[in-house]
């Protein structure tokens, strides 16, 4: 059955290091996405992607990067972890690139958790 | 500033009882969807609505889009423990193909 895995599911660093977490799809989607979860703020959009090569940033990216190299994957980087970054990650992926929204359906993967000490 | 402002924030009810949580917006949307997620997991897709006063119906659960497609709701019948989670609406952004989440709802069900 296809999937969407993110690795790893725990993480705890330190102020200042650089953390790459990882995203990997077995849809063959196009479009993939990651978000932030923290309380009070629902989901909140970090980087997306509409193919390989194709990355952007959304509402919450500053201190985060992505880069897609294949259809499977988009890792995430934070460059130099702060405390703010705190949170649970959760990386998605649908199918259409455009088309009718109304039928875009996200498939999230379980969320990594990562704390910055 | 959220575009999807969902109410109530936590919601702790017994089962059997009825329920409805809200999503409002001063923007139109061409659509809005529906997730659960459950502790530890990520958010599943439970309904799409995509027309101004569409009412869809998945078993116990009633979702309706607002006549002006600004708001929607999601009521539960006789609610049960497996209910419980947290409640998040999403609309797109545009034609993109982008989703915008709510701040979502936390409902708790006990015996």
């Amino acid at each position: 059955d296809a999937e969407i895995t993110q690795s790893p599911r725990h993480k705890i660093t330190e102020t200042g290091r650089q953390v790459t977490l990882a995203c990997h799809q077995t849809w063959n989607h196009n479009n993939m996405f990651w978000y932030r979860q923290d309380l009070g703020h629902g989901l909140r959009l970090i980087h997306y992607s509409y193919g390989v090569q194709d990355t952007n940033k959304g509402e919450v990216s500053d201190g985060y990067s992505v880069s897609r190299s294949n259809t499977e994957d988009l890792p995430l980087t934070l460059e130099s972890a702060a405390s703010s970054q705190t949170s649970v990650y959760f990386c998605a992926s649908s199918r259409l690139a455009g088309g009718h929204a109304a039928y875009n359906e996200q498939f999230f993967g379980p969320g990594t958790r990562l704390t910055v000490l | 500033t959220q575009l999807l402002e969902q109410s109530p924030q936590f919601l702790s009810i017994q089962e059997g009882e009825n329920l409805t949580v809200y999503c409002n917006s001063s923007s139109v949307f061409s659509s809005l969807q529906w997730y659960r997620q459950e502790p530890g997991e990520g958010p599943v897709l439970l309904v799409t609505v995509v027309t101004g006063g569409e009412v869809k119906k998945l078993k116990r659960l009633t979702f309706q889009f607002g006549d002006a497609r600004k708001d929607s709701s999601l009521h539960i019948t006789a609610a049960q423990p497996g209910d419980t989670g947290l409640y998040l609406c999403a609309g797109p952004l545009g034609t993109a193909s982008k989703l915008t989440f709510g701040t979502g709802t936390r409902l708790q069900v006990t015996l």
